[in-house]
């Protein structure tokens, strides 16, 4: 079976660090696009991150984390990554890990697997 | 930047009922569109891709429709587990970005 199992979250004080992980299971996680997407309380869907299959082929971060936020993969460990620094009360959400979807080796741009979440609270 | 409005915020229905829910695009998006449902204390889950296209799993009485910047998604015939909050997402930009729509709860009446 399919799974992403995301981890690390917790309180932080703003200005504060953290590091979130998404293990994946039951598929090649190699060949698959991983993106972050967060959920504030009672809030919509917010995209965060996207990191292409090796991360060699790019990265990319929504204009609210740039430059605060990286994107990471080890595909030797089939775990994805997000480095997060200078939290603010802003970045207070549920996590979520995500795959996209492929049509044979083109990346759909479609979240078709999504893990549980971990949150993030950011408060003194 | 694209962005998605989705109307109405919150549809009440009984089960049984038709639900027709929108989406509409700042810029056309083609048909670069998908629709996710998601249940309190879930993770979302892709229900439509490509406007139109069922996910694996997901029933026949779900039916997307529309392009450009007009798109529907149309549950025909409400079941109980069927209420929740879906949301629409456009891939234009990828992998630049990713954009979801506000979201419309559907509740029981």
């Amino acid at each position: 079976e399919m799974q992403l199992l995301e981890s690390g979250g917790g309180l932080v004080q703003p200005g504060g660090s953290l590091r979130l992980s998404c293990a994946a299971s039951g598929f090649t996680f190699s060949s698959y696009a991983m993106t972050w997407i967060r959920q504030a309380p009672g809030k919509g869907l917010e995209w965060v991150s996207t990191i292409s299959v090796n991360g060699g082929g790019g990265a990319y971060y929504a204009d609210s984390v740039k430059g605060r936020f990286t994107i990471s993969r080890d595909n030797s460990k089939d775990t994805l990554y997000l480095q997060m620094s200078s939290l603010r009360a802003e970045d207070t959400a549920l996590y979520y890990c995500a795959k996209i979807g492929l049509w044979t080796t083109v990346p759909t741009g479609y979240l078709d697997l999504w893990g549980r979440g971990t949150v993030v609270t950011v408060s003194s | 930047e694209i962005v998605l409005t989705q109307s109405p915020a919150t549809l009440s229905l009984s089960p049984g009922e038709r639900a027709t829910l929108s989406c509409r695009a700042s810029q056309s998006v083609s048909t670069s569109l998908a629709w996710y449902q998601q249940k309190p204390g879930q993770a979302p889950r892709l229900f439509i891709y490509d406007a139109s296209n069922r996910a694996a799993g997901i029933p026949a009485r779900f039916s997307g429709s529309g392009s450009g910047t007009d798109f529907t998604l149309t549950i025909s015939s409400l079941e109980p587990e069927d209420f929740a909050v879906y949301y629409c997402q456009q891939r234009t930009d990828w992998p630049q970005a990713l954009t979801f729509g506000g979201g419309t709860k559907v509740e029981i009446k």
